[in-house]
């Protein structure tokens, strides 16, 4: 049990455009989603705390109007790149939990490169 | 504040032998610790997790972690490596059971030789 689903698994396009990436639990309702950033050889960064229903925590240094992030379902966050240029790219990882006090389960993250 | 030192970014074994990877942390409270494995390009898959019960926890493949509180230490281990365990492994600390923020290690990544 716990599977999170992330789509799409790559992204390639051009600057200037826009991406959409979903992070879905598939087998639990998921109070809570975070959604994290990886460079390469680097660990996890975490971008934001999403929660259904209400606007999404960003951490600091982390544009809002950029990254936006909508959390609808208790099954369901996204994540839209805004006018994604290359500095953009990178791997994009989401995470998922049932309640406050359980682990997070994390999808397989999305790899976006922007040309 | 919490945070979160892997000691080691890489270590190399040979397959069969044992695996040693070194994690220490800095809580104020009572932590709850986790490791994580992420293959490439891959997202993190949970080993095993401490949260104030038993001090010796027991993962997914054989995989093992103390927590041990005077040395503020909980490294992972496993006696005999696998191929397959070759991935990068984060060392992960929060304040909570994980469903508030987590503080992520540099990572140590795993490689396993014939």
């Amino acid at each position: 049990g716990a599977v999170v689903s992330q789509h799409p698994s790559r992204v390639i396009c051009k600057s200037g455009t826009s991406v959409k990436i979903e992070c879905r639990s598939l087998d639990f309702q998921a109070t809570t989603m975070f959604w994290y950033r990886q460079f390469p050889k680097q660990s996890l960064m975490l971008m934001a705390t999403s929660n259904e229903g209400s606007k999404a925590t960003y951490e600091q240094g982390v544009e809002k109007d950029k990254f936006l992030i909508n959390h609808a379902s208790l099954t369901l966050s996204t994540l839209t790149v805004t006018s994604a240029h290359p500095e953009d790219s990178s791997f994009y990882i989401c995470s998922a939990t049932k309640q406050g006090n359980q682990p997070q389960h994390f999808g397989d993250g999305t790899r976006l490169s922007i040309l | 504040a919490q945070s979160v030192t892997q000691l080691d970014s890489h270590v190399s074994v040979s397959e069969g032998t044992p695996v040693l990877l070194r994690c220490n942390y800095s809580s104020s409270y009572s932590p709850s610790l986790f490791w994580y494995v992420q293959h490439p390009n891959k997202g993190l898959q949970l080993l095993l997790k401490y949260t104030s019960a038993a001090t010796l926890v027991k993962g997914i493949n054989g995989f093992e972690a103390e927590f041990k509180k005077s040395e503020t230490s909980f490294h992972l281990t496993k006696p005999s490596a696998h191929m397959s365990d070759a991935a990068e492994y984060f060392c992960v600390v929060t304040l909570t059971g994980g469903g508030n923020k987590l503080t992520f290690g540099t990572g140590t990544q795993l490689k396993v030789e014939l």
